[in-house]
């Protein structure tokens, strides 16, 4: 069972370039997250979605672009990368929003 | 969601019990008490929830106050991997956002 994974693991971007963060988890959770952890500032939510075709904006959207085309994948989209979306990147699953989070070992994004 | 405090580090002896304590003096009655912990370089991990009552696991133990305005997490038996940033949060009952609001944590540095 792999729980929750993302992928890649580490990436480095051009400022302006635009990629896709994957997320995929295999426990048939409807509710799916992304946060971004910075140093001294904690786990910030950026987007979640409570089931397929579902998502709504977390504390930090801006710059970043999700969609939820089945229960088991929630990418995350850097449209045009900047140097403030350097960052670790998490994914986080649970049955539903108030059960307990199932994280992924992070995407570490460094952009020039 | 209510703020926590908690001790930024504390040191434990391998083997020994580890009481990691956590003060949210403004809990309201439809908020959980959660305890993460987050392994150098891994995603945060679930280690146990309660709203009133204690609460134990296979991981850990969790003691809330009568009063509920502050809990510690105990682990029984500290190894050196338990050695981790645990984070006490405060989640609301049946908010829709499933957001987990992450503070600085407590560094718990367990030695042989």
């Amino acid at each position: 069972n792999a729980g929750v994974t993302q992928t890649p693991k580490f990436q480095v971007l051009k400022t302006g370039q635009s990629m896709t963060l994957q997320c995929a988890q295999d426990m048939n959770h409807e509710y799916m997250s992304w946060y971004r952890q910075d140093p001294g500032m904690g786990l910030r939510l950026i987007h979640y979605s409570v089931g397929a075709g579902i998502t709504d904006q977390g504390e930090v959207p801006n710059g970043y672009n999700v969609s939820r085309s089945t229960t088991e994948d929630f990418p995350l989209r850097l449209l045009s990368a900047a140097p403030s979306q350097t960052s670790v990147y998490f994914c986080a699953s649970s049955r539903d929003p108030n059960s307990p989070l199932h994280f992924g070992n992070g995407t570490r994004l460094t952009v020039t | 969601d209510a703020k926590t405090t908690q001790p930024t580090s504390m040191d434990c002896a391998e083997g020994r019990a580890a009481n990691l304590p956590c003060n949210h003096s403004t809990i309201s009655g439809n908020e959980y008490v959660y305890w993460y912990r987050q392994i150098h370089s891994q995603g945060p991990q679930y280690i146990i929830h309660g709203l009133k009552n204690n609460e134990t696991n296979e991981m850990a133990s969790l003691i809330i106050t009568e009063d509920r305005k502050s809990s510690t997490l105990i682990l029984p038996h500290a190894t050196l991997r338990d050695t981790a940033v645990y984070y006490c949060i405060v989640r609301r009952i049946g908010g829709s956002q499933g957001n987990l609001i992450f503070g600085k944590g407590t560094k718990l540095s367990v030695k042989p």
